[in-house]
């Protein structure tokens, strides 16, 4: 039982490159949600999905689209990366309001 | 929107001592937790507590929500409490949409 996954743990981009982050869950939840974390600030969130089939926007949805693959997986994607894209990237899963957080991908655009 | 302030935002300690971190919040919450975030940069959920006083091991926790704000109590602090501190809120209108903190960030020297 790995709970959630992440791949991959660094990345790092041009501007204007595309990528995708993966995030797993065998947990079998139906929420999962993407964060990103500012050095010295909280996570903001970006995106989440509150079952299959389903995402909603957060708080900073700009510059990023989503995908609820299936029950398992909650992919994010950056279409034309942008320096204010840096961050740490954190997917979650919450159940019985406990979240369930991955490990994290440490995004550069440079 | 809601105004999530955290406080001290940096803490150093000498082991075995103890501490109080605060964090207050400017609107009526359905869900208040506490997490830490390790030096390593994983995030631990430590406390769901939108209401009451809880307690688990060291760590104590204690929300007011009438008076709009919760504390974290540690006591016989060790290093391994080292790390970041964050306080997160769900909005009353909200569906599980965490608003956190910018954190107490914890030292705790052997």
């Amino acid at each position: 039982n790995a709970g959630v996954t992440q791949t991959p743990k660094f990345q790092v981009l041009k501007t204007g490159q595309s990528m995708t982050l993966q995030c797993a869950q065998d947990m079998n939840h139906n929420s999962m949600y993407w964060y990103r974390q500012d050095p010295g600030m909280g996570l903001r969130l970006i995106y989440y999905s509150a079952s299959e089939g389903t995402t909603d926007k957060g708080e900073v949805p700009n510059g990023y689209n989503v995908s609820r693959l299936n029950k398992r997986e909650f992919s994010l994607r950056l279409e034309s990366a942008a320096p204010s894209q840096t961050s740490v990237y954190f997917c979650a899963s919450p159940q019985y309001n406990e979240q369930f957080f991955g490990p994290g991908t440490r995004l550069t655009v440079l | 929107g809601i105004q999530v302030e955290q406080s001290p935002p940096d803490l150093i300690l000498q082991e075995g001592a103890n501490s109080t971190l605060r964090c207050n919040f400017s609107d009526s919450v359905n869900n208040l937790q506490w997490f830490h975030q390790n030096p390593w940069g994983q995030l631990i959920n430590l406390f769901y507590i939108p209401s009451g006083t809880k307690q688990n091991g060291r760590l104590s926790a204690t929300t007011v929500a009438t008076e709009r704000y919760s504390l974290l109590y540690i006591s016989s602090s060790q290093t391994t409490d080292s790390g970041v501190y964050f306080c997160a809120v769900e909005r009353m209108d909200s569906s599980y949409k965490l608003i956190f903190g910018s954190g107490t960030r914890l030292l705790v020297r052997p």
